[in-house]
């Protein structure tokens, strides 16, 4: 079974600081990478994807990530930081061996931007 | 915009209680799942379903069962509801295909007393 870990619970970072979110996978296969923002009050939504290819992604609101398959990682990077990017981040695999079976989330990141 | 409503957004249930939660998807979509948010846990799947009356455990489907009767309906069922089901409950669809991007409806907080 595959299985996420995100390294931080809770972030605190001040404006235009940088980010980067840990995020590493157990799965013996080739897989399939997200990350997902919740937006206090909203529903989460997808930031990125990675499938194939580069394996440097670029999403939106500025935020790329980085799959780095000899390490199991998949981190989360965003070179300056907003207020507005206050939000709880998952982490999420699924396998690509077939079917439509879900994705398997980390514990998410609680993120907070002070002004 | 693919939309995906889950038809409350508080309930409150007693122990013993026979509880449903509706999601409804607007794109069409093949596949649907049910999920289940806690602090410190993230989100732990308890059902999906890729097809119209098929339907798939998750990881944590003890205490639940799902119905699939049409395409763009997707409901979750607490047999008898208990204190430990407390916890937000959140609906998912997406298209034909292996990981497609999941799309969230606005979740259920569910608080069973």
């Amino acid at each position: 079974a595959q299985s996420v870990s995100q390294h931080n619970h809770h972030v605190i970072l001040s404006e235009a600081a940088s980010l980067e979110l840990g995020c590493n996978y157990s799965y013996g296969g080739t897989v399939n990478l997200f990350w997902y923002v919740q937006y206090p009050g909203q529903h989460l939504q997808l930031l990125l994807k990675y499938f194939s290819g580069d394996p440097l992604v670029k999403g939106i609101k500025g935020f790329e990530a980085e799959f780095i398959k000899s390490k199991f990682s998949f981190n989360l990077r965003k070179p300056s930081v907003q207020w507005s990017d206050t939000a709880e981040y998952f982490c999420a695999v699924g396998s690509s061996g077939g079917g439509a079976d879900g994705l398997t989330f980390g514990k998410g990141t609680h993120l907070i931007i002070q002004p | 915009d693919v939309k995906v409503t889950q038809s409350s957004r508080y309930l409150v249930k007693r122990t013993g209680e026979k509880v449903f939660l509706e999601c409804v998807q607007d794109m069409d979509h093949e596949n649907m799942f049910w999920y289940r948010q806690d602090p410190g846990l993230g989100l732990r799947l308890i059902y999906f379903s890729y097809d119209v009356k098929m339907k798939e455990k998750g990881d944590i489907p003890e205490g639940y069962s799902v119905s699939r009767e049409k395409k763009e309906r997707f409901s979750l069922i607490l047999e008898s509801a208990s204190t430990n089901q407390t916890s937000m409950y959140l609906c998912a669809s997406s298209p034909e295909g292996y990981n497609s991007p999941l799309h969230f409806g606005n979740g259920t907080r569910l608080t069973v007393t």
